[in-house]
């Protein structure tokens, strides 16, 4: 079957670091996307990698390996507008998104 | 307009009663998408359409109806409301039309069905 997990809450401290992982089964792949939700808005785009290793784009960094069918995004420098959730999307073999059921970040000051 | 809209933003429904949810994007994306959002689960894809003229049934597409006449327009009909019908509804948008591509999402719908 095809199934995406991902914690479902975090707390964390501003100004620290915090990672959340997201381990993945699907029926072929091509791809695992990292949205960013606050309450009550849309999900919007925050990273997305296709080969293994690090991607790092200024206080955010998203990771994979295919082999292990894990990813995680790190969140440096933590501020107080980072509470959100966090969605870790993969891509099928139908070239549809199959979403996990998001993690909720809190920072606490 | 820029982006993607949705309207309304909120619908408190009847039960049995026919529903359009409307989704208009101005960034000429091919590919276009409806997804429903519940608590403790993950978006779930209804209805998705590659191209202007051609429409796709997703994960949860029961009660529910699309159809993409031109490439901005892509709105999703409710036949006859269902309590279990009760989420929040969000439209989105992608260039190309494989699953490699940023989606872009509208501002949600807020269904109640009663």
């Amino acid at each position: 079957g095809q199934n995406i997990d991902q914690p479902t809450e975090m707390t964390a401290t501003e100004g620290a670091i915090v990672q959340i992982n997201c381990t993945y089964q699907t029926s072929g792949f091509n791809g695992l996307f990292w949205y960013q939700q606050h309450a009550g808005e849309a999900p919007t785009f925050l990273s997305y990698n296709v080969l293994d290793g690090l991607e790092e784009k200024g206080r955010f960094s998203s990771f994979l390996s295919r082999s292990k069918g894990y990813s995680y995004l790190l969140l440096k420098e933590l501020q107080m507008k980072d509470s959100a959730s966090y969605l870790c999307a993969a891509t099928d073999s139908n070239y549809q998104l199959i979403w996990g059921a998001g993690t909720k970040l809190i920072i606490k000051p | 307009i820029a982006g993607i809209t949705q309207a309304p933003t909120s619908q408190i429904l009847a039960a049995g009663r026919r529903m359009t949810l409307r989704c208009t994007q101005d960034m000429r994306h091919n590919a276009m998408y409806w997804y429903r959002q519940d608590l403790g689960l993950g978006l779930r894809l209804i209805h998705y359409s590659n191209t202007a003229g051609t429409t796709g049934k997703g994960e949860v597409p029961d009660g529910y109806s699309v159809s993409r006449a031109n490439t901005d327009d892509f709105p999703l009909t409710l036949a006859s409301a269902v309590p279990s019908q009760t989420s929040v509804y969000f439209c989105a948008s992608s260039e190309g039309d494989g699953g490699t591509d940023t989606q872009y999402f509208g501002p949600g719908t807020r269904l109640t069905v009663l």
